[in-house]
């Protein structure tokens, strides 16, 4: 079985441009979640999203979009770049079955696309 | 609101001896625990997974973390480190009715020394 897709890994930016970014989940699963990870900030929640509708978000400035496709692939954008949002950004997967099921927290991690602001 | 801490930033270990990196938790009721592994230039790797009964919990690559309520901790342990297991160890919490929604601990990086 195919383990998460993350594309582009790499990606040069300057300020005030946007990116899109892609992440294809393990077939069958149906929950992606996003997560910016940072070596000052760590890991940070930026959304999930299940059965393409949005299910959590987190702090994160409206600048910070994202979408899920009816076959789970999902993109996030980021409108009007600041240097500050040079990060790594994770795309996870995971069956996404509600509270109280097995695999609650069991998520499935892409390798991550490297976004640098200049 | 639920949340983790990993007190240590990084240790190094030599290549044989036993390895504990400490997670304490905070939340109201009993938690989702997890134990996440990243070794560099990569995604993260669930290592193990806490959400009641036995309070030790087997994992892979011959993990074990031990939840203790009375001190809010669920501790990973290996009892002899392998130069493999060098990496980032990331403490994570579900947040009640948050359903994937996972929140990490700032992580602690392992060094092994020969």
């Amino acid at each position: 079985k195919a383990g998460v897709t993350q594309t582009p890994r790499y990606l040069i930016k300057t300020r005030g441009q946007q990116v899109t970014l892609s992440c294809s989940p393990i077939s069958g699963h149906r929950s992606v979640s996003w997560y910016q990870q940072t070596p000052g900030q760590g890991l940070q929640f930026l959304f999930e999203y299940f059965s393409e509708t949005q299910r959590n978000k987190g702090n994160f400035p409206g600048r910070f979009s994202g979408r899920q496709f009816s076959n789970s692939r999902s993109e996030m954008n980021v409108s009007t770049l600041e240097l500050g949002d040079s990060a790594l950004y994770l795309c996870a997967s995971s069956l996404g079955l509600g509270q109280g099921f097995p695999n609650v927290g069991k998520l499935f991690f892409g390798s991550g696309t490297q976004l640098s602001v200049l | 609101a639920q949340s983790v801490t990993q007190p240590d930033i990084h240790i190094t270990v030599s290549e044989g001896a036993s390895l504990e990196l400490r997670c304490n938790y905070s939340y109201g009721a009993t938690p989702y625990l997890f134990w996440y592994v990243q070794s560099p230039g990569q995604g993260l790797q669930l290592l193990l997974k806490y959400f009641s009964g036995d309070t030790l919990v087997q994992g892979i690559k011959g993990f074990e973390a031990e939840f203790k309520r009375s001190q809010s901790s669920f501790n990973l342990r290996k009892p002899s480190v392998h130069w493999s297991d060098a990496a980032e160890y990331f403490c994570a919490v579900v947040h009640s009715g948050g359903y994937q929604k996972v929140t990490f601990g700032t992580g602690t990086k392992l060094q092994v020394i020969p």
